[in-house]
């Protein structure tokens, strides 16, 4: 398997503001990652796909100018909700995998709720 | 794209009983099928999986099936205890890599 961590694991903020998210794989060298979103009782919703050194690939309906993804080395990848609004309150994953098409591991999520 | 339905959405069994939870799929380019499970407030956790290439996998107590033809595979577990109590998240990808999940069964093991 692969150990993934999340920062932080809750984050409660004033609408308008810009909250930054840390997907970090600890164990090995993340070549792909993918950030879900999830709503209560439902099931996970592919937001982006990052390769490291490239730029992040988008599902259709996820505004990538609101949703910022940089996936700048192997180990790190942040999701930057930008000008939150309270729709944006959800519970983000990322997970991580070794290529393209392998395994993917999930972090532990983070629950933002914007006011 | 690829479309994957899961069934039942709930699912109660008896502390010791079997359960099953099904899945069917659109894509017949999908070639790996994930489950995962996933407890309150935390993310998925990988359980077991399978590939296009084999028809059954098994895990302890934990089994999945695959018919290639019919576009279905199932979870099984057997002797069921409380701590199996969580949501269920089956899943099909391709080699392109974007995985599509079902809709979830939660599993509840009544003691």
């Amino acid at each position: 398997g692969a150990v993934v961590s999340q920062h932080p694991s809750r984050v409660i903020c004033k609408s308008g503001t810009s909250v930054k998210i840390e997907c970090r794989s600890l164990d090995f060298q993340a070549t792909t990652m993918f950030w879900y979103r999830q709503f209560p009782k439902q099931s996970l919703m592919l937001m982006a796909t990052s390769n490291e050194g490239s730029k992040a690939t988008y599902e259709q309906g996820v505004e990538k100018d609101k949703f910022l993804i940089n996936h700048a080395s192997l180990t790190l990848s942040t999701l930057t909700v930008t000008s939150a609004h309270p729709e944006d309150s959800s519970f983000y994953i990322c997970s991580v995998s070794r290529d393209f098409s392998d395994t993917q591991y999930f972090g532990p999520g983070t629950r933002l709720t914007v006011l | 794209g690829e479309n994957v339905e899961q069934h039942p959405s709930t699912l109660s069994v008896q502390e010791g009983d079997s359960a099953v939870i099904k899945c069917t799929y659109s894509d017949s380019a999908s070639n790996y099928f994930p489950w995962y499970k996933q407890e309150l407030g935390k993310g998925p956790q990988l359980i077991i999986d399978i590939r296009s290439n084999v028809g059954e996998k098994k895990d302890q107590r934990i089994a999945v099936t695959l018919n290639k033809t019919a576009k279905h595979f199932s979870l099984h577990i057997t002797e069921t205890q409380p701590e199996d109590s969580a949501v269920y998240f089956c899943a099909a990808s391709t080699d392109a890599g974007k995985s599509t999940f079902g809709d979830g069964t939660t599993l509840t093991v009544k003691p």
